[in-house]
């Protein structure tokens, strides 16, 4: 069974770069039909994707974000990151790595890591 | 971006009660509708895909319904394991979307 499982920094300073890992376990990341996706969730609810990216280095960003965000896999340790520079308050979240499952007709966030608690303060 | 409106926001109900939550997009998404649960201090699990898919291992009271723009989850008869948040995602286009969330506790 797929685990995802996050890492990083809980604490990142404002202007600074927020940096998360998302390691995948029991699954390769290179099987074909699905997306390494990062999502985050605001205190209180709020759900907002952010980025995916395929094992050979597709990828495709929120337009609101795009400007700050980078994604990046590494298929040798199975794992995908991501880069957020330039944090403010507002970008204090629970970050969610998560594998976007596609096909023909549905395209779904299938497996989530536990989540990582990323804030945002000097 | 596709906006997604979940309604309610939230509801109160008990055991054995039948639910309905509603999800309504700005646009259409044909069937690429998508519902999670979430459980607090938990991520959240995908329960329906593609409108009405039920997703292996969940049981068979929760069901989904819709196309367009206009969805419904309906749990057909409450247990206590399912008082959770529950939201509804569109996966038609880029930025996946998501609706607010319905909080259901207990009545």
């Amino acid at each position: 069974q797929v685990q995802l499982q996050e890492s990083g920094p809980g604490l990142v300073k404002p202007s600074q770069t927020l940096s998360l890992t998302c390691t995948v376990s029991g699954d390769s990341i290179s099987r074909s039909g699905y997306y390494w996706s990062w999502l985050r969730q605001y205190p209180g609810r709020g759900l907002e994707w952010l980025a995916y990216i395929s094992y050979a280095g597709s990828t495709s960003y929120s337009p609101s974000l795009k400007n700050r965000l980078t994604v990046s896999v590494d298929t040798s340790k199975n794992r995908f990151s991501l880069q957020l520079s330039s944090v403010t308050a507002a970008d204090t979240a629970m970050y969610y790595c998560a594998r976007l499952e596609t096909s023909g007709w549905y395209k779904v966030f299938d497996c989530w890591g536990q989540g990582t608690l990323v804030s945002v303060s000097s | 971006d596709i906006q997604m409106t979940q309604s309610p926001s939230s509801l109160s109900a008990s055991i054995g009660d039948r639910i309905i939550i509603t999800c309504r997009a700005s646009q259409s998404v044909t069937r690429y509708l998508n519902w999670y649960q979430q459980k607090p201090g938990k991520a959240p699990k995908l329960l329906i895909y593609s409108t009405s898919s039920l997703q292996s291992g969940v049981p068979s009271r929760f069901s989904g319904s819709g196309s367009g723009t206009d969805f419904t989850l309906t749990l057909s008869s409450l247990q206590p394991e399912d008082f959770a948040t529950y939201y509804c995602q569109q996966s038609y286009s880029s930025p996946y979307t998501f609706g607010q969330g319905t909080k259901l506790d207990i009545k």
